[in-house]
Protein backbone atom coordinates (compact mmCIF):
# COMPACT_ATOMS: atom_id res chain seq x y z
CA UNK A 1 0.00 0.00 0.00
CA UNK A 2 1.36 3.52 -0.85
CA UNK A 3 2.48 5.61 1.82
CA UNK A 4 2.64 9.54 0.94
CA UNK A 5 4.38 12.05 2.46
CA UNK A 6 4.71 15.86 2.10
CA UNK A 7 6.51 18.61 3.48
CA UNK A 8 6.78 21.07 4.33
CA UNK A 9 3.19 20.75 6.81
CA UNK A 10 2.91 24.43 7.26
CA UNK A 11 3.95 27.19 5.24
CA UNK A 12 3.98 31.14 5.46
CA UNK A 13 5.18 33.53 3.11
CA UNK A 14 5.50 36.71 1.67
CA UNK A 15 3.04 37.63 -1.67
CA UNK A 16 5.15 37.50 -4.65
CA UNK A 17 7.69 34.52 -3.30
CA UNK A 18 8.50 31.36 -5.08
CA UNK A 19 6.48 28.57 -3.21
CA UNK A 20 7.49 24.68 -3.27
CA UNK A 21 5.70 22.24 -1.91
CA UNK A 22 7.41 18.09 -1.92
CA UNK A 23 5.55 14.89 -1.85
CA UNK A 24 6.96 11.42 -1.65
CA UNK A 25 5.52 8.42 -2.15
CA UNK A 26 6.29 4.46 -1.96
CA UNK A 27 5.08 2.78 -4.18
CA UNK A 28 5.33 3.09 -8.22
CA UNK A 29 2.21 4.61 -9.85
CA UNK A 30 1.17 6.05 -13.08
CA UNK A 31 -0.16 9.46 -11.84
CA UNK A 32 -0.09 11.54 -8.89
CA UNK A 33 -2.98 13.89 -8.23
CA UNK A 34 -2.30 17.41 -6.61
CA UNK A 35 -5.23 18.86 -4.85
CA UNK A 36 -6.12 22.22 -3.23
CA UNK A 37 -8.43 22.60 -0.42
CA UNK A 38 -10.12 25.43 1.05
CA UNK A 39 -10.93 26.65 4.14
CA UNK A 40 -14.95 26.09 3.63
CA UNK A 41 -13.10 22.45 3.03
CA UNK A 42 -13.86 22.33 -0.54
CA UNK A 43 -11.57 20.07 -2.73
CA UNK A 44 -9.94 20.95 -6.14
CA UNK A 45 -8.28 18.68 -8.63
CA UNK A 46 -5.15 21.08 -9.47
CA UNK A 47 -2.61 18.03 -11.48
CA UNK A 48 -2.79 15.15 -12.41
CA UNK A 49 0.37 14.05 -13.84
CA UNK A 50 2.07 10.54 -14.48
CA UNK A 51 5.70 12.17 -15.90
CA UNK A 52 7.28 15.41 -16.58
CA UNK A 53 5.89 19.03 -15.62
CA UNK A 54 2.96 20.53 -16.26
CA UNK A 55 1.52 24.49 -15.85
CA UNK A 56 -1.65 26.26 -15.21
CA UNK A 57 -1.29 29.86 -14.89
CA UNK A 58 1.03 30.63 -11.74
CA UNK A 59 0.98 26.66 -10.49
CA UNK A 60 3.67 24.37 -11.93
CA UNK A 61 3.69 20.53 -10.90
CA UNK A 62 6.52 18.37 -11.49
CA UNK A 63 7.18 14.49 -11.23
CA UNK A 64 10.06 12.25 -11.24
CA UNK A 65 8.73 8.73 -11.50
CA UNK A 66 12.01 6.97 -10.71
CA UNK A 67 12.55 9.13 -7.60
CA UNK A 68 8.72 8.82 -6.61
CA UNK A 69 8.79 12.60 -5.97
CA UNK A 70 7.15 15.34 -7.13
CA UNK A 71 6.82 18.69 -6.65
CA UNK A 72 4.14 21.86 -6.94
CA UNK A 73 5.54 25.56 -6.91
CA UNK A 74 3.45 28.93 -6.98
CA UNK A 75 5.24 31.25 -8.89
CA UNK A 76 4.73 35.10 -7.59
CA UNK A 77 2.46 33.69 -5.10
CA UNK A 78 -0.69 36.07 -3.62
CA UNK A 79 -2.94 35.93 -0.76
CA UNK A 80 -6.06 33.72 -2.72
CA UNK A 81 -3.00 31.07 -3.06
CA UNK A 82 -3.58 30.53 0.99
CA UNK A 83 -5.54 26.85 1.27
CA UNK A 84 -3.86 23.22 1.68
CA UNK A 85 -2.48 21.85 -0.78
CA UNK A 86 -2.53 18.01 -1.15
CA UNK A 87 -0.38 15.29 -2.65
CA UNK A 88 -2.43 12.00 -3.45
CA UNK A 89 -1.74 8.31 -5.36
CA UNK A 90 -3.47 5.37 -5.98
CA UNK A 91 -3.26 2.95 -3.27
CA UNK A 92 -1.62 0.16 -5.07
CA UNK A 93 0.19 0.14 -8.07
CA UNK A 94 -2.19 -1.65 -10.05
CA UNK A 95 -5.42 -0.95 -12.40
CA UNK A 96 -9.29 -0.05 -11.61
CA UNK A 97 -11.10 2.07 -9.31
CA UNK A 98 -8.16 2.24 -6.74
CA UNK A 99 -8.81 4.94 -4.44
CA UNK A 100 -6.13 7.41 -3.71
CA UNK A 101 -4.12 7.57 -0.77
CA UNK A 102 -3.54 11.40 0.51
CA UNK A 103 -0.77 13.32 2.25
CA UNK A 104 -1.60 15.28 5.30
CA UNK A 105 -1.57 18.37 3.13
CA UNK A 106 0.54 21.63 3.38
CA UNK A 107 -1.17 24.36 5.19
CA UNK A 108 0.10 27.22 2.38
CA UNK A 109 -0.38 31.05 3.87
CA UNK A 110 0.88 34.57 2.23
CA UNK A 111 0.87 37.04 3.50
CA UNK A 112 0.21 40.55 1.78
CA UNK B 1 -18.76 23.58 -16.02
CA UNK B 2 -20.82 20.25 -14.76
CA UNK B 3 -20.15 19.56 -10.52
CA UNK B 4 -20.86 16.33 -7.96
CA UNK B 5 -23.34 17.63 -5.84
CA UNK B 6 -23.88 16.47 -2.51
CA UNK B 7 -27.00 16.58 0.04
CA UNK B 8 -27.07 17.56 2.59
CA UNK B 9 -24.40 20.02 3.35
CA UNK B 10 -24.67 19.43 6.73
CA UNK B 11 -26.29 16.57 9.01
CA UNK B 12 -26.98 15.92 12.89
CA UNK B 13 -27.23 12.55 13.83
CA UNK B 14 -27.86 10.81 17.28
CA UNK B 15 -25.75 7.69 17.95
CA UNK B 16 -27.04 4.74 17.16
CA UNK B 17 -29.18 6.05 14.05
CA UNK B 18 -29.33 5.63 10.47
CA UNK B 19 -27.87 8.07 7.69
CA UNK B 20 -27.82 8.39 4.29
CA UNK B 21 -25.45 10.65 2.24
CA UNK B 22 -26.33 11.33 -1.38
CA UNK B 23 -24.54 12.42 -4.10
CA UNK B 24 -25.02 13.26 -7.73
CA UNK B 25 -21.83 12.68 -9.58
CA UNK B 26 -21.08 13.93 -12.88
CA UNK B 27 -23.38 12.42 -15.51
CA UNK B 28 -20.94 10.38 -18.13
CA UNK B 29 -18.67 9.51 -15.22
CA UNK B 30 -18.44 6.01 -14.45
CA UNK B 31 -16.40 5.78 -10.85
CA UNK B 32 -17.30 7.22 -8.06
CA UNK B 33 -15.85 7.57 -4.61
CA UNK B 34 -16.22 8.05 -1.07
CA UNK B 35 -13.63 9.47 1.05
CA UNK B 36 -13.88 11.05 4.65
CA UNK B 37 -11.93 13.41 6.53
CA UNK B 38 -11.86 13.71 10.32
CA UNK B 39 -11.43 17.26 11.30
CA UNK B 40 -7.97 17.82 11.36
CA UNK B 41 -6.69 14.93 10.27
CA UNK B 42 -5.82 13.83 6.29
CA UNK B 43 -8.79 12.93 3.76
CA UNK B 44 -9.32 8.82 4.02
CA UNK B 45 -10.15 6.82 1.00
CA UNK B 46 -13.81 4.79 1.58
CA UNK B 47 -14.84 3.03 -0.98
CA UNK B 48 -14.76 2.84 -5.18
CA UNK B 49 -17.95 1.93 -7.72
CA UNK B 50 -17.96 0.58 -11.20
CA UNK B 51 -20.45 -0.64 -13.19
CA UNK B 52 -22.41 -1.21 -10.63
CA UNK B 53 -20.47 -3.13 -7.59
CA UNK B 54 -18.04 -1.93 -5.14
CA UNK B 55 -14.07 -2.18 -6.56
CA UNK B 56 -12.61 -1.66 -3.88
CA UNK B 57 -12.54 -0.63 -0.34
CA UNK B 58 -10.62 0.32 2.87
CA UNK B 59 -10.39 -1.33 6.35
CA UNK B 60 -12.77 1.48 7.39
CA UNK B 61 -15.76 0.47 5.25
CA UNK B 62 -17.00 -2.02 7.45
CA UNK B 63 -20.49 -3.93 7.80
CA UNK B 64 -21.75 -0.52 9.30
CA UNK B 65 -21.27 1.36 5.61
CA UNK B 66 -22.82 0.39 2.46
CA UNK B 67 -22.97 2.39 -1.01
CA UNK B 68 -25.49 2.22 -3.68
CA UNK B 69 -26.45 3.56 -7.01
CA UNK B 70 -30.33 3.49 -6.89
CA UNK B 71 -30.69 5.03 -10.04
CA UNK B 72 -29.19 6.54 -13.26
CA UNK B 73 -28.30 9.57 -11.09
CA UNK B 74 -27.81 9.66 -7.11
CA UNK B 75 -25.04 7.46 -5.10
CA UNK B 76 -25.46 7.10 -1.74
CA UNK B 77 -23.43 6.26 1.33
CA UNK B 78 -25.52 4.77 4.01
CA UNK B 79 -24.38 4.23 7.70
CA UNK B 80 -26.41 1.76 9.32
CA UNK B 81 -25.67 2.78 12.93
CA UNK B 82 -23.78 6.13 13.42
CA UNK B 83 -20.99 6.39 15.83
CA UNK B 84 -19.63 9.16 17.45
CA UNK B 85 -16.19 8.70 15.86
CA UNK B 86 -18.53 8.77 12.15
CA UNK B 87 -18.08 12.79 12.34
CA UNK B 88 -16.46 13.79 9.94
CA UNK B 89 -16.46 15.17 6.22
CA UNK B 90 -17.62 12.91 3.76
CA UNK B 91 -16.70 13.77 0.41
CA UNK B 92 -18.02 12.31 -2.86
CA UNK B 93 -15.86 12.03 -5.68
CA UNK B 94 -16.13 10.85 -9.90
CA UNK B 95 -13.68 10.39 -12.49
CA UNK B 96 -14.26 9.67 -16.21
CA UNK B 97 -12.07 7.07 -15.83
CA UNK B 98 -10.14 5.35 -13.14
CA UNK B 99 -7.67 6.90 -10.85
CA UNK B 100 -5.86 7.71 -14.21
CA UNK B 101 -8.32 10.82 -15.17
CA UNK B 102 -8.70 13.52 -12.52
CA UNK B 103 -11.23 13.62 -9.86
CA UNK B 104 -14.20 15.81 -9.04
CA UNK B 105 -14.75 16.45 -5.61
CA UNK B 106 -18.46 17.23 -4.32
CA UNK B 107 -18.24 20.32 -1.45
CA UNK B 108 -18.95 17.71 1.03
CA UNK B 109 -21.66 16.58 3.93
CA UNK B 110 -20.36 17.46 7.28
CA UNK B 111 -21.65 14.41 9.82
CA UNK B 112 -21.83 15.31 13.52
CA UNK B 113 -23.17 12.35 15.16
CA UNK B 114 -24.33 13.31 18.66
Amino acid sequence: KNEVEQSPQNLTAQEGEFITINCSYSVGISALHWLQQHPGGGIVSLFMLSSGKKKHGRLIATINIQEKHSSLHITASHPRDSAVYICAAPMYSGGGADGLTFGKGTHLIIQP
Amino acid sequence: EPEVTQTPSHQVTQMGQEVILRCVPISNHLYFYWYRQILGQKVEFLVSFYNNEISEKSEIFDDQFSVERPDGSNFTLKIRSTKLEDSAMYFCASSEWSYNSPLHFGNGTRLTVT
